[in-house]
């Protein structure tokens, strides 16, 4: 167990749905990073907060949303599914703004939109 | 052209082999360079960490950087089907938060 949770393990809903994926950082990390991982894409980075601000934006999609909340527990929202957002979505977390000690990642939510 | 290549395999050795995983990258910028090692339908682990040109070792691991040819490799030695993983090479640089990643090399160790 990393000490990073995500909820839920698996999802699978339809286009055009919005979904929320859950994500509670390692005790004591105040980053939370996400990221996308798809088969042709590999591991893109979407976004990283860090003690309730946004930090760093990625390939996020105007669709997709985040926040971190005072208990530093994060949420992504994804809405106006399409086929393609199909993919596992990671959640990582660091004890600082930078990352220059590397991530610990959570376990996914593998998302698939039908 | 992307800013971390890596050869996405599928690579397949014997049990007991020496197994050399490799990444090029483009941005001179990057200052420190990690090895993820994910399993089946897990999240990626932190397997090495190194800051700068050189050798680091862990156990069965050595993780190498050479700044100058911009290009990091991992050896792992005497494999293991345990070892059987996709293996992602990542750098960054200490003014930024975000991390890059390679595609991920899939390994497998036969027994």
């Amino acid at each position: 167990d990393s000490g990073v949770t995500q909820t839920p393990k698996h999802l699978i809903t339809a286009t055009g749905q919005r979904v929320t994926l859950r994500c509670s950082p390692r005790s004591g990390d105040l980053s939370v990073y996400w990221y996308q991982q798809s088969l042709d894409q590999g591991l893109q980075f979407l976004i990283q907060y860090y003690n309730g601000e946004e930090r760093a934006k990625g390939n996020i999609l105007e669709r997709f949303s985040a926040q971190q909340f005072p208990d530093l527990h994060s949420e992504l929202n994804l809405s106006s599914l399409e086929l393609g957002d199909s993919a596992l979505y990671f959640c990582a977390s660091s004890g600082g703004q930078l990352a220059s000690y590397g991530y610990t990642f959570g376990s996914g939510t593998r998302l698939t939109v039908v | 052209q992307k800013e971390v290549e890596q050869d996405p395999g599928p690579l397949s050795v014997p049990e007991g082999a020496i197994v050399s995983l490799n990444c090029t990258y483009s941005n001179s910028a990057f200052q420190y360079f990690m090895w993820y090692r994910q399993y089946s339908r897990k999240g990626p682990e932190l397997l090495m960490y190194t800051y700068s040109s050189g050798n680091k070792e862990d156990g069965r691991f050595t993780a190498q950087v050479d700044k100058s040819s911009k290009y990091i490799s991992l050896f792992i030695r005497d494999s293991q089907p345990s070892d059987s993983a996709t293996y992602l090479c990542a750098m960054g640089y200490s003014s930024a938060s975000k991390i890059i990643f390679g595609s991920g090399t899939r390994l497998s160790i036969r027994p």
